[in-house]
C-alpha cells in the first residue's frame, strides 16, 4: 500500500543548531514532493517543492533533499530558532497533479 | 493571509442538525479542494473540483455534501453527523494545469459534533 511516514515522534533541539526532518514513502512515483509547516489551529503553509530531477533545493535557512532511489527526503532548518517551533509536513504530488498526499508530521521544538 | 477564506472558524452541531461550511479563495485558481484533519492523523484528502467539477471524491460518507458553485467558491453541507466527524475542515485553492503549483489552505473550520 501507498505510504508516507514521518517521525510521529516530536524533535526537540537547542537554538542554533540544525533541525532534520526525515519524510520517506513507499509505492509512489512522485514527480514533485513539497514541504510545509503548520502552526496548532491553523491551516498548512507551503515553504519548498522539490522535483524528481533535483537533488537539493535551497530558502534561506531551508535545505530540502530528494533521493527517488531511497524514497527519501529530508528537511533541514540551520541555526534554528524558537520561532521555528511548529509541525512540518511532507506531501506528494500525486493523481495527474490533481492530489496532494500528506504524511503525518513531525513537531519540532526549538529550545532556548 | 493566504487568500483562502474560511467560515465559520467554529462550529458546534447536534447530530441531528444541518450546518454548512464555507471557503471562497482570491486568488484566481481553478482547483479546489476539501482536506479533513484529525488528531494523531494526516491530513486527509475528501473532495477536490476542478473548473467547478468534481474530479475526485475520497470515499467520504454522505452526510458531507460538497458544493461549488464558481471557480471562487467552495461548500460543506453536513447533515446527520457523528461525534468522530469532529476535527479541522481544512479548505484548499491551486492553480490547475501544473504539477508543481502549490496548494495555498485556508486557516480551517473547527468542527465539533455533540
Amino acid at each position: 500500500s501507498q505510504k508516507i511516514e514521518q517521525n510521529s515522534e516530536a524533535l526537540n533541539i537547542q537554538e542554533g543548531k540544525t533541525a532534520t526532518l526525515t519524510c520517506n514513502y513507499t509505492n509512489y512515483s512522485p514527480a514533485y514532493l513539497q514541504w510545509y509547516r503548520q502552526d496548532p489551529g491553523r491551516g498548512p503553509v507551503f515553504l519548498l517543492l522539490i522535483r524528481e530531477n533535483e537533488k537539493e533545493k535551497r530558502k534561506e535557512r531551508l535545505k530540502v533533499t530528494f533521493d527517488t532511489t531511497l524514497k527519501q527526503s529530508l528537511f533541514h532548518i540551520t541555526a534554528s530558532q524558537p520561532a521555528d517551533s511548529a509541525t512540518y509536513l511532507c506531501a506528494l504530488l500525486t493523481g495527474g497533479g490533481n492530489k496532494l498526499t500528506f504524511g503525518t508530521g513531525t513537531q519540532l521544538k526549538v529550545e532556548l | 493571509e493566504t487568500g483562502v477564506t474560511q467560515t465559520p472558524r467554529h462550529l458546534v452541531m447536534g447530530m441531528t442538525n444541518k450546518k454548512s461550511l464555507k471557503c471562497e479563495q482570491h486568488l484566481g485558481h481553478n482547483a479546489m479542494y476539501w482536506y479533513k484533519q484529525s488528531a494523531k492523523k494526516p491530513l486527509e484528502l475528501m473532495f477536490v473540483y476542478n473548473f467547478k467539477e468534481q474530479t475526485e471524491n475520497n470515499s467520504v460518507p454522505s452526510r458531507f455534501s460538497p458544493e461549488c458553485p464558481n471557480s471562487s467558491h467552495l461548500f460543506l453541507h453536513l447533515h446527520t453527523l457523528q461525534p468522530e466527524d469532529s476535527a479541522l475542515y481544512l479548505c484548499a485553492s491551486r492553480e490547475s494545469g501544473g504539477s508543481g503549483n502549490t496548494i495555498y489552505f485556508g486557516e480551517g473550520s473547527w468542527l465539533t459534533v455533540v
